[in-house]
């Protein structure tokens, strides 16, 4: 199993550009989730989606898209990049009842 | 609004010393999960132990044990003979029943030799 993988791991952006952060997963689990890092933040919640077709919004979901069309994938849409989302980016899914969270590696993605 | 707070923002101990990092939560919810997780330079998260709310006895796994006290809101992570290898960002999080994970802002343990 190769868990959790997102591409890719390094991103310079325009301001203005857009972009989809890709980020699958091959355990079938029904919880993925985005999430943000920036230094002296920890990690917040951007969206999450507990099966196909399902989406929620999280703590920071602003600027940013998602959908979930099968149980493996779920992208990230920047629809107008803004220096502001420069951050690392991670992936995670999970399974019940906790869906406690296997991260992928993670996104530097820097917005100039 | 669910929040977690980790007040240590930095620590140290001795190889092979026991050292404990503090994190507290608040939440109006009766039933959650409680996590710690350790992110390594290699930046990969790892989950380190998980807690039910619902369970009084206090997880442990290997060298790490927690001290879960639901009427504090306390969730405190202990790792005894610490390693050099446990040298990280550790993080504190739970798990609401509307399915969101709210993380603390980390504490950063270095293991001196």
């Amino acid at each position: 199993n190769a868990g959790v993988t997102q591409t890719p791991k390094f991103q310079v952006l325009k301001t203005g550009q857009s972009m989809t952060l890709q980020c699958a997963q091959d355990m079938n689990h029904e919880y993925m989730s985005w999430y943000r890092q920036d230094p002296g933040m920890g990690l917040r919640l951007i969206h999450y989606s507990v099966g196909a077709g399902i989406t929620d919004q999280g703590e920071v979901p602003n600027g940013y898209n998602v959908s979930r069309s099968t149980t493996e994938d779920f992208p990230l849409r920047l629809l107008s990049a803004a220096p502001s989302q420069t951050s690392v980016y991670f992936c995670a899914s999970g399974t019940g009842p906790s869906y406690e969270q296997y991260f992928g590696p993670g996104t530097r993605l820097t917005v100039t | 609004a669910q929040t977690v707070t980790q007040s240590q923002p930095e620590m140290s101990v001795q190889e092979a010393e026991t050292v404990t990092l503090s994190c507290t939560y608040d939440t109006s919810e009766n039933n959650y999960y409680l996590f710690w997780y350790k992110q390594p330079p290699s930046r990969q998260m790892i989950l380190v132990i998980r807690q039910e709310a619902y369970k009084q006895q206090n997880a442990t796994e290997n060298r790490f044990s927690v001290n879960f006290q639901k009427a504090a809101k306390s969730f405190s992570l202990k790792i005894s003979d610490s390693q050099l290898g446990d040298t990280a960002m550790y993080f504190c999080a739970f798990m609401t029943t509307g399915n969101q994970f709210y993380f603390g802002t980390g504490t950063s343990l270095t293991v001196i030799p």
